[in-house]
């Protein structure tokens, strides 16, 4: 089955800073990849997602990159803010009927004022 | 507003005693699922439902049980609860264009057990 690594578990960053969180997976078929933001006390919540049929993807201050031969793909915060603080995971899917989504485990992003 | 409402939020019980978590969807998806959260192991599926009456087992379904008797709604039950079985969990919904993959979650209930 699929198997993603997400790194670091934790990334503490200064407002305005940029923050990077990496994850890799292990099945070559998976084409979904959504991004998640869990605030404290809140359920996950779809932030962004990417199809393997582009390699980047933009919405404001966040983009997602995908690197299909690598099978890795990054998020990307810009202008990092203290509302950005929360818990975020990455998720690997394949597309077609329903396809079960594979979940990394987190990493936790601190915004220092 | 479009959102899952889970309940309890928190849950303090004792082995063995019977309990069930709610959660239903305004939205009128298809696909629910519930999930558990553990630390260090990310988010890991129970079980999901693609439509009424349909429900199927995820990653980790021993203990659990689930019914899709109407859309909306889609309860988690504990029969025997267990200590093994603290731990936060979450409802997801999404629609049938989603593919399954969960749009929207609830906000959680945190469920321990003694």
């Amino acid at each position: 089955g699929e198997n993603v690594e997400q790194h670091p578990s934790t990334l503490s960053v200064q407002e305005g800073d940029s923050a990077v969180i990496k994850c890799t997976y292990s099945d070559s078929a998976s084409n979904y990849f959504p991004w998640y933001k869990q605030e404290l006390g809140k359920g996950p919540q779809l932030i962004i997602d990417i199809r393997s049929n582009v390699g980047e993807k933009k919405d404001q201050r966040i983009a997602v990159t995908l690197n299909k031969t690598a099978k890795h793909f990054s998020l990307h915060i810009t202008e990092t803010q203290p509302e950005d603080s929360a818990v975020y995971f990455c998720a690997a899917s394949k597309s077609g009927g329903y396809q079960k989504v594979t979940f990394g485990t987190g990493t936790k992003l601190q915004v220092i004022p | 507003e479009a959102q899952v409402t889970q309940n309890p939020r928190y849950l303090i019980t004792v082995t063995g005693k019977k309990l069930t978590v709610t959660c239903s969807q305004n939205m009128n998806h298809e696909y629910m699922s519930w999930y558990r959260q553990d630390p260090g192991l990310g988010l890991r599926q129970i079980y999901y439902s693609m439509n009424v009456e349909v429900t199927d087992k995820g990653d980790v379904p021993e203990g659990y049980k689930v019914s899709r008797k109407e859309k909306r709604n889609f309860p988690l039950i504990l029969e025997s609860p267990s200590p093994n079985q603290t731990s936060l969990y979450f409802c997801a919904s999404s629609p049938w264009t989603g593919g399954g993959q969960p749009q929207h979650f609830g906000d959680g209930t945190r469920l321990s057990i003694l």
